[in-house]
Parts: structure tokens; sequence; C-alpha cells
């Protein structure tokens, strides 16, 4: 079973308005959560990252917000640009030296 | 040139036939690991080393074996493919400098493997 889920497959937005893309989680010993970004015929990317005693980072264009009580978490991004489009990965860190587990990714498309 | 390389970038192979993928870093990172994608499924963590003499089982390590022959390199190898090891498989490396998940890992292109 997935401890790491991003439910929606694909996200399409027009550019200049805000993308908004979904991550839910299981495991309670989560604490630390990471995107990354991934284009085609390359490796992902580091985007961003969040620590479980916060709620909000903030990095330019792209926030993420986590709400542990709902085991959710979120990475906005405003204004979207075309250069966006890709796929985006979450990824969540256990405790204890536990291993990444990454959702299965959403690839956001950007319509200029 | 590229902070993490992989090769080869795409391979396709037989059932039972002995595969090795390879990946070097020049980042100078002591921690590597090696992921597989698969559709739907996001990354799984194969195998991962954090120094020259660490190895460790991720989470499907099954079918696969691993050598850190060196700080910067570390290869795969699939003793006997079978076709559902066919996949999309990235190599990463991080800095020891910060707690294990914590620390950005740099991912390779990735090598699309697919047997048949």
């Amino acid at each position: 079973d997935q401890q790491v889920k991003q439910n929606s497959p694909s996200l399409s937005v027009q550019e200049g308005r805000i993308s908004i893309l979904n991550c839910d989680y299981t495991n309670s010993m989560f604490d630390y959560f990471l995107w990354y970004k991934k284009y085609p015929a390359e490796g992902p990317t580091f985007l961003i990252s969040i620590s479980s005693i916060k709620d909000k980072n903030e990095d330019g264009r792209f926030t993420v917000f986590l709400n542990k009580s709902a085991k959710h978490l979120s990475l906005h991004i405003v204004p979207s640009q075309p250069g966006d489009s890709a796929v985006y990965f979450c990824a969540a860190r256990g405790n204890a030296g536990n291993m990444l587990t990454f959702g299965g990714g959403t690839r956001l498309m950007v319509k200029p | 040139d590229a902070d993490v390389t992989q090769t080869p970038r795409n391979r396709i192979t037989k059932t039972g036939k002995r595969i090795m993928l390879e990946c070097s870093q020049t980042k100078g990172h002591d921690r590597m690991y090696w992921y597989r994608q698969d559709p739907g499924l996001g990354l799984r963590l194969i195998y991962y080393s954090f120094d020259v003499k660490d190895i460790n089982k991720g989470e499907i390590s099954d079918g696969y074996s691993v050598s850190r022959q060196a700080q910067a390199k570390f290869s795969l190898s699939l003793e006997s493919a079978i076709p559902n090891q066919t996949a999309l498989y990235f190599c990463a490396t991080s800095d020891a400098g910060r707690p294990y998940g914590t620390d950005t890992q740099y991912f390779g292109p990735g090598t699309r493997l697919t047997v048949l």
C-alpha cells in the first residue's frame, strides 16, 4: 500500500494562474517532506522542502503547505509559467533514518 | 559536464542476461543511491550507500546487487534480468552534511532498461 499518494496524475493550468499540486500520506511518523521536479529525459531535481514542525515554506514562486492533522501537503506555484511544465514528485521521510518514500507523481502542463 | 552521469542511457536485453548499470559523480558526495521508477509508482529505493564501506538494502532490493567501487562510483547489477525489471533507473547522490532524508539528492539522467 502506497504511503505517499498523489491522486491527480495530471493537471493543466493556464499561464499566469496558480498551480496547486496535492500529496497525501498515511504514515504519521513522516517528519520531513520534499518536492522534486522532473523534465523528460532528465533526472528529478530538488524544488522545495518542509519540516513537520512548520506549516508553510516559501521560495519565490513556490510555496509548500503542510497540514499534519489531515496528513496532506500541497505545492503552490504562482504565477505558473510554461517552463514549469514537468512531472512533480512529493517525497516523505520517516524519522529514525527511514528511507524516503515518493509519491507517484503529477504531470503539470502550463498552457501559454 | 553533468555532475551525476549514468551509463548506458538506454539498454534492451533479454530475460536471463546479466546487466550492469553504472553511475559516476563529480560532486564529491559520500552518499549514493539507486532508484527505479515505474509509471504511477514514483521512485522506489533499491540500494543505498553512505560511504565506500557501507551498503544497505532499500525497499525493493530483491533481484539486484550493487558495488561501490570508489566514492565516485556506484554500480547496479541485475544478475539474471526478468521482464518486470523493465523500468527507468536513477542514480542519485547527496552530501553527508545533513541528516538522511533532509539532504538534497542530485539525480543522474536515468537509464531506460527494457527486458524482453
